[in-house]
């Protein structure tokens, strides 16, 4: 597998309910992004964990980051219609001057209205 | 809020054209990306350009493409000439402190499409 590969690939829950993603990686990193994508259209970011952090919350968004396990979680509460979108995990590598981010293969999240 | 502004959003070449992708980073933003995502697959890095110089490329950035900030504002991706795999949705991002410390502001992307 690759670094940054998101599961379950695709997703579909009623609206109202918790849905949650999975990300795995390889390399050590020095943090930890999740973005959305809407069909054809652009990314935008949601969360950033550092490596040094465990939890971080923005809103209904929940991340975790198991730096041990090399694992992250997002996790959405209470979801809606307009979460229905793709999202991806997204690394850096640790070495300096790495300025690339490498993306995970992204979960599709439906929700039932 | 601030925005990363692409354009076109969308632009059909014929294969062995040239192509010109325009970008406007975000005013105060000192790290430019040039990513692109072939449908259905991954989004793939292609460039990082700071203080007026690619820092990093990888190996889908061949001598077909080029990179320039030709005007202090405006950060433009060029594909000399184009091939049917070239079709892909290419994104602008731009950072103010690299990837190390904040996520990208990306812009909405141009879908290019190689007939």
């Amino acid at each position: 597998s690759q670094q940054g590969e998101e599961d379950p690939q695709a997703l579909s829950i009623q609206e109202g309910e918790n849905a949650t993603m999975n990300c795995s990686y390889k390399t050590s990193i020095n943090n930890l992004q999740w973005y959305r994508q809407n069909s054809g259209r652009g990314l935008v970011h949601l969360i950033l964990i550092r490596s040094n952090e465990r939890e971080k919350h923005s809103g209904r968004l929940r991340v975790t980051l198991d730096t041990s396990k090399k694992s992250s979680s997002l996790l959405i509460t209470a979801s809606r219609a307009a979460d229905t979108a793709s999202y991806f995990c997204a690394t850096d590598a640790i070495s300096f001057g790495n300025e690339k981010l490498t993306f995970g293969t992204g979960t599709r999240l439906t929700i039932i209205p | 809020e601030p925005e990363v502004t692409q354009t076109p959003s969308h632009q059909v070449t014929q294969m062995g054209q040239e192509v010109i992708l325009r970008c406007v980073p975000i005013s105060n933003h000192l790290y430019f990306y040039w990513y692109r995502q072939i449908l259905g697959q991954k989004v793939e890095f292609l460039v990082s350009f700071y203080n007026n110089e690619i820092s990093e490329k990888s190996e889908i950035f061949d001598d077909q493409f080029s990179v320039e900030r030709p005007d202090g504002s405006n950060f433009t991706l060029k594909i000399r000439s184009t091939k049917l795999e070239d079709s892909a949705m290419y994104f602008c991002a731009s950072s103010v402190s690299g990837v190390f410390n904040y996520g990208y502001t990306f812009g909405s992307g141009t879908r290019l499409t190689v007939v």
